[in-house]
């Protein structure tokens, strides 16, 4: 398995709370991705970096920030969580452009419930 | 959407038995990638087809891809039990400059023992 440890693997809060989803990784991957998985739509890529400080929108952004100061932690943050945010977050590396082919590394998700 | 689309969106079938599952999508692409999510845990990455391809082999997996009909199948032969799972298409667009890939809604199969 990759070495990709997400955390907190399950949470439950409140309307309004921030939260912090964090993403470590041991690969050295230049690429990190946070989608959301929900029933019916699949995966949606929310955020994407490809490289410490670099990052942008994927395409279900709104309501969700990301911020990466090393190689190793991706963070997704949502600011002040609302109902539509519950679901499962899976953070993904690669060491190159997706549409390039090699092989994307998917962690075990985080399950999310905004009450 | 650009999103690769999965058919049958459920597939129920006897050990010892294939099961297919189809892909179509809408745009050129680069290459078209199969992936797999047991219940409760994240993708794994089963293969990956390029658009120059018309059929790869990985094990007791095939996945054919016709560029003239932008569909894709995968095909797993004498399915086992332990092949229960949500299998997803994944497309790279061709010309896409954030380069990312688009993931269908999957096909969820359960062989029965």
């Amino acid at each position: 398995d990759a070495g990709i440890t997400q955390s907190p693997r399950h949470k439950v809060t409140e309307t309004g709370t921030p939260v912090t989803l964090r993403c470590h990784q041991t690969e050295n991957h230049r690429y990190m991705y946070w989608y959301r998985q929900d029933p019916g739509h699949g995966l949606r890529l929310i955020h994407y970096s490809y490289g410490v400080k670099d990052t942008d929108k994927g395409e279900v952004s709104d309501g969700y920030s990301v911020s990466r100061s090393k190689t190793e932690d991706f963070l997704l943050t949502l600011e002040s969580a609302t109902s539509s945010q519950t679901s499962v977050y899976f953070c993904a590396i690669s060491g190159s452009r997706q549409a390039s082919g090699n092989t994307i590394y998917f962690g075990e998700g985080s399950w999310l419930t905004v009450v | 959407s650009q999103q690769g689309e999965e058919d049958p969106q459920a597939l129920s079938i006897q050990e010892g038995e294939n099961a297919t599952m189809n892909c179509s999508y809408k745009t050129s692409i680069n290459n078209l990638q199969w992936y797999r999510q047991n219940s409760g845990r994240g993708l794994v990455h089963l293969i990956l087809i390029r658009s120059n391809e018309r059929e790869k082999h990985s094990g007791r997996l095939r996945v054919t891809l016709d560029t003239s009909k932008k569909s894709s199948s995968l095909l797993i032969t004498a399915s086992r039990a332990a092949d229960t799972a949500s299998y997803f298409c994944a497309t790279a667009t061709r010309g896409s400059t954030l380069g990312r890939l688009y993931f269908g809604r999957g096909t969820q199969l359960t062989v029965w023992p």
